[in-house]
């Protein structure tokens, strides 16, 4: 079985420049998970969908965050303008459906430095 | 408010030693999830193990084994005779119904075994 995949590995802008991350899960998990993760600390999740659906985006920066889960499959994760405090690696994560205790699969992530 | 620390920032063990990594909790419900996870240098996270708040039972699997402790609000976790292939930074987190069902994670514990 093929884990998430996450595109790219790498990357690195310059503040104030645009960046999008791309995630496909698991095939069949109807729920997807952004986390980001900043050097020395725990994931923070950023937004969760069900299927196509936005079910918690409240840790999400509005303002500059924009994220989207066309036809419930793949998922991107925009960056508009980057700031150097987003500089973090991106995870993705996806799981069957949206139960207590069920097991999130993570993606290998995106590190992005924003110089 | 759901809470995870991992007191223990950084760990260092010579190969074959014993090494137990603290987890403490807080939360209010009384239906909630725990778990372990790996992450190894390559970047993504491995899940180790959940446990459920009903369930106290330690649980042995391998070199790893778990001890939940309800009444210290605690689930450590050792690795018996360390190998270096052990090195990771070890996260644990809580999915709890208050915490909208989102994972919360601890800030992680960096384990390093030299040869």
């Amino acid at each position: 079985e093929a884990g998430v995949a996450q595109s790219p590995r790498y990357k690195i802008i310059e503040k104030r420049q645009s960046v999008a991350f791309w995630c496909n899960p698991i095939s069949g998990h109807a729920t997807l998970y952004w986390y980001q993760q900043i050097l020395g600390q725990g994931p923070k999740l950023l937004i969760q969908f069900q299927n196509n659906g936005v079910v918690d985006d409240s840790q999400l920066p509005k303002d500059r965050f924009s994220a989207e889960r066309l036809k419930g499959v793949d998922s991107t994760l925009k960056i508009q303008p980057a700031k150097l405090e987003d500089s973090a690696v991106y995870l993705c994560a996806s799981s069957l459906f949206q139960l207590l205790g069920n097991e999130q699969f993570f993606g290998p992530g995106t590190r992005l430095t924003v110089l | 408010a759901q809470k995870v620390t991992q007191a223990q920032t950084e760990i260092s063990v010579v190969e074959k030693e014993d090494v137990t990594l603290d987890c403490v909790y807080e939360t209010r419900d009384t239906t909630y999830y725990l778990f372990w996870y790996k992450q190894p240098p390559s970047g993504e996270l491995v899940f180790l193990i959940r446990r459920n708040s009903f369930d106290e039972q330690n649980e042995i699997s391998g070199r790893y084994s778990w001890n939940f402790q309800k009444s210290t609000s605690s689930f450590n976790f050792t690795i018996t005779a360390s190998q270096v292939v052990d090195s990771a930074v070890y996260f644990c987190a809580l999915d709890s119904i208050q915490g909208a069902q989102k994972l919360v994670f601890g800030q992680g514990t960096r384990l390093t075994i030299n040869p």
